[in-house]
């Protein structure tokens, strides 16, 4: 079955720009995750969907950081302006459900703020 | 609380050798502990998991060892080949609402021919 996918794979703006990322889950997966991994750290949940609704969006910068999965299928997330600390990969994931507990990551976006 | 607290930070071992990398948490709702392991370039994979109902599971050259008394995990990697050089990081959940995973903050693994 094809994997989690993301584009773009890298991302180099100025910071107070703004920019989005795509994410594709696993087809069937009702749970979608966005994690941001700083370079030396674990990932960290930035906010979690159920189908089309956020079930936790408790560490999303929101006065900064978007995210939308209207369908129930596909996920963007944004970040309008960007500050140099979100120079960070951004990973995307898909579970089937919140209660199937392994969660499939993709590649992720490498995002540079400049 | 929600913190999973992870060390070394990196580890260089022969090939042939054993690792092992420790995991500590604090918050005892957590009910799954997942290690992943992560190539460069690539997102985290799922190596293998526990539930704090057995104290060790075993698959192939991986194992993990949990206490729950003492709040601990750990990965072993019998006989480690240079291919399990990567990022290993462990990880806690307490399922529940919203099955949120809390990752440590890695440990860089090289195994040497």
């Amino acid at each position: 079955e094809a994997g989690v996918a993301q584009s773009p794979r890298y991302k180099i703006i100025e910071k107070r720009q703004s920019v989005a990322f795509w994410c594709n889950p696993i087809s069937g997966h009702a749970t979608l995750y966005w994690y941001q991994q700083i370079l030396g750290q674990g990932p960290k949940l930035l906010i979690q969907f159920q189908n089309n609704g956020v079930v936790d969006d408790s560490q999303l910068p929101k006065d900064r950081f978007s995210a939308e999965r209207l369908k129930g299928v596909d996920s963007t997330l944004k970040i309008q302006p960007a500050k140099l600390e979100d120079s960070a990969v951004y990973l995307c994931a898909s579970s089937l459900t919140f209660r199937n507990t392994e969660a499939f990551f993709g590649q992720g976006t490498r995002l540079t703020v400049v | 609380q929600q913190q999973v607290k992870q060390s070394p930070q990196s580890l260089i071992v022969q090939k042939g050798g054993i690792s092992i990398i420790n995991c500590a948490y604090e918050n005892t709702a957590f009910d799954y502990f997942p290690w992943y392991q992560q190539f460069p370039g690539k997102g985290p994979a799922l190596l293998i998991a526990i539930r704090p109902d057995v104290s060790e599971k075993k698959e192939g050259r991986f194992t993990i060892s949990f206490n729950k008394s003492a709040k601990q995990f750990s990965l072993h990697i019998m006989d480690s080949q240079p291919g399990d050089s990567a990022t290993y990081f462990c990880a806690a959940s307490n399922g529940g609402a919203t099955n949120k995973l809390i990752f440590g903050t890695g440990t860089l693994l090289a195994v040497q021919p």
